[in-house]
């Protein structure tokens, strides 16, 4: 596979589930990224990994736990969330995390919370 | 903080038409980085074009280039020849050089219908 890929692409959990989602990138980058897409809401960017360090966290609620066990992978563990929670949640790699280089997307996991 | 508006929700072109997407931002910044990205039905955001804020020409990829008006903080993309394909929803996104990190911020995007 190329690219940035994550899993599952349709999730839906209530309220006390615990899961996770899972990111993959087969290009090379060290430097990988969690978005969330609401409905009619720009797309805010959650986490930051360089060179498998968190380098940014942007106020996320501590129900959303990050985990990037290589610059390979990059999870999102889920507990406890909220219905508010429901959206699109986008992966992101990059070169390294500097300014200007791309950043290549996955198809995202769209997530449901009942 | 900056920020990114994007004040045409939705557009509409014919095939084979010209339509320009408008964007604006605030800034208090000299230097950055402007992107727009495409983001179509399959939901895979893809970079479509990216311009450096110091550089005074205007970006350009094949059918896509861009407006860029520093003094006005305006950063419009332009697609010429439309095709079936460029349907989607179409992101401006700001990226600071002055600051530390790595932040992309975007506005709410315009989603785009090409008429055959």
């Amino acid at each position: 596979e190329t690219g940035v890929t994550q899993t599952p692409r349709h999730l839906v959990m209530g309220m006390t589930n615990k899961k996770s989602l899972k990111c993959e990138q087969h290009l090379g980058h060290n430097a990988m990224y969690w978005y969330k897409q609401s409905a009619k809401k720009p797309l805010e960017l959650m986490f930051v990994y360089n060179f498998k360090e968190q380098t940014e966290n942007n106020s996320v609620p501590s129900r959303f736990s990050p985990e990037c066990p290589n610059s390979s992978h990059l999870f999102l563990h889920l507990h406890t969330l909220q219905p508010e929670d429901s959206a699109l949640y986008l992966c992101a790699s990059s070169q390294v995390a500097v300014y200007g280089d791309e950043q290549f997307f996955g198809p995202g996991t769209r997530l449901t919370v009942l | 903080a900056q920020t990114v508006t994007q004040s045409q929700p939705e557009m509409s072109v014919q095939e084979a038409e010209t339509v320009t997407l408008s964007c604006t931002y605030d800034t208090s910044e000299s230097d950055y980085y402007l992107f727009w990205y495409k983001q179509p039905p399959s939901r895979q955001m893809i970079l479509v074009i990216r311009q450096e804020a110091y550089k005074q020409q205007n970006a350009t990829e094949n059918r896509f280039s861009v407006n860029f008006q520093k003094a006005a903080k305006s950063f419009s993309l332009k697609i010429s020849d439309s095709q079936l394909g460029d349907a989607a929803m179409y992101f401006c996104a700001y990226r600071s050089k002055e600051t530390s990190g790595s932040r992309l911020t975007f506005g709410e995007g315009t989603q785009l219908t090409v008429n055959p």
